[in-house]
């Protein structure tokens, strides 16, 4: 069965630091995909990146990237030079290709930005 | 702005009762999704309807059901409610195929259910 892991519950930072988020996943799939959501405090899901188990490119969006890593099966993000509007909570998503594109989803990192 | 929009954002009702909660895909989406998001499981799937017809089922409770009509829009019927109910449910839509590449799901804002 797949599961998602983040261990990191909250992360408190001070404005302009780098933060990285960690996710840990698990499938039994060759053929799955990883998803990264922000959820502001609005409440809404924003999606950010989705990658495939057989891109292993890390990805850089201006101040976001993400570094997949299938021999640890994670698929960290990190979030350079951190604003106060970064604050949400971030949510990482796995889904297989046999499981109707359902997505399952990590409990979530609460991150907070102190100005 | 998705593009998924969801009806109501906010729902109040009482233990025992019925409720609906209304969807409409982004245009073009043939695939839509429910998640459930709460306190004590987190976000959750629960069910996910392709053009009309039901394509995967999650932890769905056999007291909920949902449906997607010919228009696309998607609903999800709650009954019997109970305390633990309580929680935002979202709803998203994608134009994945079934055997197709994946497609990134867009999430509506979400409909707030309070069962007092």
């Amino acid at each position: 069965a797949q599961k998602v892991t983040q261990a990191q519950t909250e992360i408190s930072v001070v404005e302009k630091e780098d933060v990285t988020l960690d996710c840990v996943y698990e499938t039994r799939d060759t053929t799955y995909y990883l998803f990264w959501y922000k959820q502001p405090p609005s409440g809404e899901l924003v999606f950010l990146i989705r990658r495939n188990s057989f891109d292993e490119q890390n990805e850089i969006s201006g101040r976001y990237s993400w570094n997949f890593q299938k021999s640890t099966s994670s698929f960290n993000f990190t979030i350079t030079a951190s604003q106060v509007v970064d604050s949400a909570v971030y949510f990482c998503a796995l889904s297989e290709s046999n499981a109707g594109n359902m997505l399952t989803f990590g409990g979530g990192t609460r991150l907070m930005v102190k100005p | 702005d998705s593009g998924v929009t969801q009806t109501p954002k906010h729902l109040i009702t009482a233990t025992g009762q019925r409720v609906t909660l209304r969807c409409s895909p982004r245009s073009g989406d043939l695939s839509v999704y429910w998640y459930q998001q709460s306190l004590d499981q987190g976000l959750q799937f629960l069910i996910q309807y392709y053009n009309g017809e039901e394509r995967a089922k999650g932890n769905i409770l056999e007291r909920f059901s949902a449906q997607q009509f010919p228009d696309l829009h998607s609903e999800l019927n709650l009954s019997s409610l109970e305390l633990g109910d309580s929680a935002l449910y979202f709803c998203a839509s994608s134009t994945s195929r079934r055997g197709g590449s994946y497609n990134e799901q867009f999430f509506g804002p979400g409909t707030r259910l309070t069962v007092l």
